[in-house]
């Protein structure tokens, strides 16, 4: 079955600067990859999605890249504020998953101001 | 906007109760999920279900089950609780990809 793979576990990064995750897939059938946020006392939240047919999707300060021949993708946030401190999960799905999303492990991004 | 709601956010039981997590979605969502999600393994999918009265177990379903009467609800049952299952659980719903997630429910089994 699928299996997604995310790093870095933490990333600290200062104020300003760009933080970037990066996730594996192995599955070359999974067509569907979205980015969750999720702060501390909450739930996953969407951020951003990415689907198979489409290389690169930007809304505002955050980016998401996909490499299908190389099978990654990739979160990239830029001008890091204090708000975006939280955990961030990867995810890929596929054709008939029935809604089902393969979680990385998730990173723990920390912005320092 | 989609809500989920999960009964309690945080909820303490002795080894060896029975315990109920409830999970309400608005959004007349067909697939609903069930995770825990713990330090350094992320969310690990418990059990799911794309329609009413029918579930599909998970990755780790051992020591599980649920109910799911009607669309909106999804319940999780601790049938004897223990130790090792204090963990965060997540509910989730969704139509097509996306996944609403609740708050969660932080339970500590003593």
């Amino acid at each position: 079955g699928e299996n997604v793979e995310q790093h870095p576990s933490t990333l600290s990064v200062q104020e300003g600067d760009s933080a970037v995750i990066k996730c594996t897939y192995s599955d070359s059938a999974s067509n569907y990859f979205p980015w969750y946020k999720q702060e501390l006392g909450k739930g996953p939240q969407l951020i951003i999605d990415i689907r198979s047919n489409v290389g690169e999707k930007k809304d505002q300060r955050i980016a998401v890249t996909l490499n299908k021949t190389a099978k990654h993708f990739s979160l990239h946030i830029t001008e890091t504020q204090p708000e975006d401190s939280a955990v961030y999960f990867c995810a890929a799905s596929w054709e008939g998953s029935q809604g089902n999303l393969i979680f990385g492990k998730g990173t723990k991004l920390s912005v320092k101001p | 906007d989609v809500k989920v709601t999960q009964s309690s956010r945080y909820l303490v039981k002795r080894t060896g109760e029975k315990v109920f997590l409830e999970c309400v979605q608005d959004m007349d969502h067909e697939n609903m999920f069930w995770y825990r999600q713990d330090p350094g393994l992320g969310l690990r999918l418990i059990y799911f279900s794309y329609d009413v009265k029918m579930k599909e177990k998970g990755d780790i379903p051992e020591g599980y089950s649920v109910s799911r009467e009607k669309k909106e609800r999804f319940s999780l049952i601790l049938e004897s609780a223990s130790t090792n299952q204090t963990s965060m659980y997540l509910c989730a719903s969704s139509w097509v990809n996306e996944q609403f997630f609740g708050p969660g429910t932080r339970l500590t089994v003593l």
